[in-house]
């Protein structure tokens, strides 16, 4: 089952923080979060995987409960350059479990301007 | 780097015409798959192949068909063209199907049924 993003959109302006959440119905082992911007192909940012981790690189994290089976992705002092639309995907337990079954949700639009 | 590489980008075709986009990859991954991208509906999956010779249907397999001959490469051929099936494709690969494997995605190939 496709997982749930929310917002749908949000409009901040540069330097302000934002953050996108991924929920989904079912028990999940790994949550996927990418970037897309217009016209061009999905960027891996990371990959969280069952046991409730937290994961960053410069000022973009991601959390991880699996526990409520949901995910956040943190975007801190936002840049123009973070623009697009965020993608989580994610993959369950058992029969699941590998890239093949992963399922993404319908995307969250961020703007930012300056 | 090539990394996963698409051709055509863009493509009209008439209906019931077919075609078949294709996708090589030079990162000896196992895992590759097409994705096709609709407006509000995330990206879904196709087809996907878990190494050369084996292939296996996804969400929306219907009026596609894939083979896999060797690592590399992994075509995808409609057999008689929809409206429908006007939509951006994505082929991606990772290296093997397991959840913790990073997918990497092609720049996508914008197709247009009329």
């Amino acid at each position: 089952q496709q997982p749930v993003q929310s917002p749908q959109a949000v409009i901040l302006r540069e330097g302000e923080d934002a953050v996108i959440n991924c929920s989904s119905s079912k028990a999940l082992y790994s949550v996927h979060w990418y970037r897309q911007k217009h016209g061009e192909a999905p960027v891996f940012l990371m990959i969280l995987l069952k046991g409730g981790e937290q994961k960053g690189h410069d000022k973009i994290s991601a959390s991880f409960n699996e526990k409520k089976q949901q995910s956040s992705l943190y975007l801190t002092a936002s840049q123009l350059s973070y623009s697009g639309t965020y993608f989580c995907g994610t993959t369950g337990l058992g029969s699941n479990f590998g890239n093949e079954k992963l399922t993404f949700g319908t995307g969250t639009r961020l703007t930012i301007i300056p | 780097n090539a990394g996963v590489t698409q051709t055509p980008k863009f493509q009209v075709l008439k209906t019931g015409q077919s075609m078949t986009l294709q996708c090589a990859q030079d990162m000896n991954h196992e895992y590759m798959s097409w994705y096709r991208q609709d407006p509000g509906m995330g990206l879904r999956l196709i087809h996907y192949s878990v190494g050369a010779g084996i292939t296996d249907q996804g969400e929306v397999p219907n009026g596609y068909n894939v083979s896999r001959s060797t690592t590399e490469d992994f075509p995808l051929r409609l057999l008689s063209a929809a409206p429908s099936q006007t939509s951006v494709y994505f082929c991606a690969s990772s290296y093997a199907s397991g959840p913790g494997n990073t997918i990497y995605f092609g720049e996508g190939s914008w197709l247009t049924v009329v």
